[in-house]
C-alpha cells in the first residue's frame, strides 16, 4: 500500500494564526482526501483534492478557512486559517493507492495534532 | 451511501474471540463493506473488506449474510494490542470514493 508522510505531527498555535499541513505520498495518486477528527470523535471529511483542479469541499467546510493545494500527484497541503480553539483537532490525509484495487482500502497519514490556544 | 450502526463500546478478555456487528440496512447493490482499525495517535488502518458471505485474512474474518444488511467483524484470540476503535464503513465499488466514518466501536481488551 502507499506510504504517507504527514507534517507536522503536532503543533500548538496562537488563535488568529494559520497552519499549513503537508502530505507527501510515495506514489502518484489521483485523489487525496483531508479529514478532521475532533477529540474523542470519528473522522469527518473536509475536502477531496484532485490534481489540477479546485478541491471539492464537504458541507460545513469552506475554502477560505481550509485552503488546499495539490501541485502534483504526490503532494498536497491543507491550511487551517485564522484559527480558533474550536479548530483544535487531528487532521489526516488519505489516499487510495493506485493499482491496489479494493482489497487494500485507503491509507491514512499518522495525522497532525493541532492545539489552538 | 448507507448509514452504519455499531455498538459504541465493547470489552473482552485476552484470548477470546471478539465479534463486532454492524448494521447497514440501506446498503446498495454496488456497495462493499469495509472495516478500519484506529489506535490512539494514529490514522485508521484498513483491516478487511467484503461483498457477501465470508472473507478471511491474516488479521480478521468478515461475515456478511445473504441480505447484506449487516456484517460481523471477527477477531480471533484477541490480545491487549487489539485495543482500538473499529470502524465499519460502506463504500461504492469503484475507486477514489470518499469514505464516510460512523461512530466506531471502542474495543477494550482486559488482561
Amino acid at each position: 500500500s502507499a506510504v504517507i508522510s504527514q507534517k507536522p505531527s503536532r503543533d500548538i498555535c496562537q488563535r488568529g494564526t494559520s497552519l499549513t499541513i503537508q502530505c507527501q505520498v510515495d506514489s502518484q495518486v489521483t485523489m487525496m482526501f483531508w479529514y478532521r477528527q475532533q477529540p474523542g470523535q470519528s473522522l469527518t471529511l473536509i475536502a477531496t483534492a484532485n490534481q489540477g483542479s479546485e478541491a471539492t469541499y464537504e458541507s460545513g467546510f469552506v475554502i477560505d478557512k481550509f485552503p488546499i493545494s495539490r501541485p502534483n500527484l504526490t503532494f498536497s497541503t491543507l491550511t487551517v486559517s485564522n484559527m480558533s480553539p474550536e479548530d483544535s483537532s487531528i487532521y489526516l490525509c488519505s489516499v487510495e493507492a493506485p493499482g491496489q484495487g479494493y482489497d487494500y482500502g485507503y491509507t491514512f497519514g499518522s495525522g497532525t495534532r493541532l492545539t489552538v490556544v | 451511501l448507507a448509514k452504519t450502526t455499531q455498538p459504541i463500546s465493547m470489552d473482552s478478555y485476552e484470548g477470546q474471540e471478539v465479534n463486532i456487528t454492524c448494521s447497514h440496512n440501506n446498503i446498495a447493490t454496488n456497495d462493499y463493506i469495509t472495516w478500519y482499525q484506529q489506535f490512539p495517535s494514529q490514522g485508521p488502518r484498513f483491516i478487511i473488506q467484503g461483498y457477501k458471505t465470508k472473507v478471511t485474512n491474516e488479521v480478521a474474518s468478515l461475515f456478511i449474510p445473504a441480505d447484506r444488511k449487516s456484517s460481523t467483524l471477527s477477531l480471533p484470540r484477541v490480545s491487549l494490542s487489539d485495543t482500538a476503535v473499529y470502524y465499519c464503513l460502506v463504500r461504492r465499488d469503484f475507486g477514489n470514493e470518499k469514505l464516510t466514518f460512523g461512530t466506531g466501536t471502542r474495543l477494550t481488551i482486559i488482561p
